[in-house]
């Protein structure tokens, strides 16, 4: 059973480009969750999705941010017009629809704005 | 709301000796909570958990036990190697309102020397 997939590992953009990082989730696992880490703090909560539907995105940015979780296919977290303060990594956590079981993580995307 | 708080780091420590990095938390409800370990340049792995008041998670060695009355869960470690050079994140999941979302800490990195 694959772990979760995170894709690209490292995503260099310039200022003003769009960044679309990319999650797929365990086998079975319905619940995505997005956080943002930036050097020397913890996580941050963005955003909580299930299949279609975004559950709780009250950690996202109000502009430029943006995440789905399609029926079919990866979740996306899509960043447009980066600036450098975007820069971070960027983690996809997945757990089971049921229980308040631990979420399995990715190996996250580190993106640089330059 | 649900919050995590641990103490700041670093911590340092030379090889062998014992570990203890303090954990407390708010929570609604009956909190499960976690211990997750990240690697430089990796992903969080969860460490070990407990769902219940006065359980006991293990795992590697390390060992931290869920205390309702003081709501803590600090994680101990009798004797750490350098291999356990890491940073360490606390973590609750409640449940509350059917939303699971895990709530982290801020991180204590764990520098062990030789």
């Amino acid at each position: 059973n694959a772990g979760v997939m995170q894709n690209p590992r490292h995503l260099v953009r310039r200022r003003g480009q769009e960044a679309r990082l990319r999650c797929s989730p365990m086998k079975g696992h319905s619940h995505v969750y997005w956080y943002r880490q930036l050097p020397e703090e913890g996580l941050k909560f963005m955003v909580y999705l299930q299949k279609e539907n975004i559950i709780d995105e009250s950690g996202m940015p109000k502009e430029r941010f943006s995440a789905e979780f399609p029926k079919e296919g990866p979740s996306i977290l899509r960043i447009q017009q980066v600036v450098r303060g975007d820069s971070a990594a960027y983690f996809c956590a997945s757990s089971p629809s049921y229980s308040d079981t631990e979420a399995f993580f990715g190996q996250g995307t580190r993106l640089t704005v330059v | 709301g649900n919050s995590v708080t641990q103490m700041e780091g670093p911590v340092t420590l030379s090889e062998e000796a014992f570990l203890t990095i303090n954990c407390t938390y708010t929570a609604t409800g009956y909190p499960s909570l976690f211990w997750y370990v990240q690697y430089p340049g990796e992903g969080l792995q969860l460490l070990l958990k407990a769902t219940k008041a006065d359980d006991k998670g293990s795992n590697k060695g390390f060992e931290a036990t869920y205390r309702k009355e003081t709501t803590s869960f600090h994680l101990e470690k009798g004797s750490v190697q350098v291999s356990d050079s890491a940073v360490y994140f606390c973590a609750l999941t409640t449940g509350s309102g059917g939303s699971y979302i895990p709530t982290f800490g801020r991180g204590t990195s764990l520098i062990v020397h030789p």
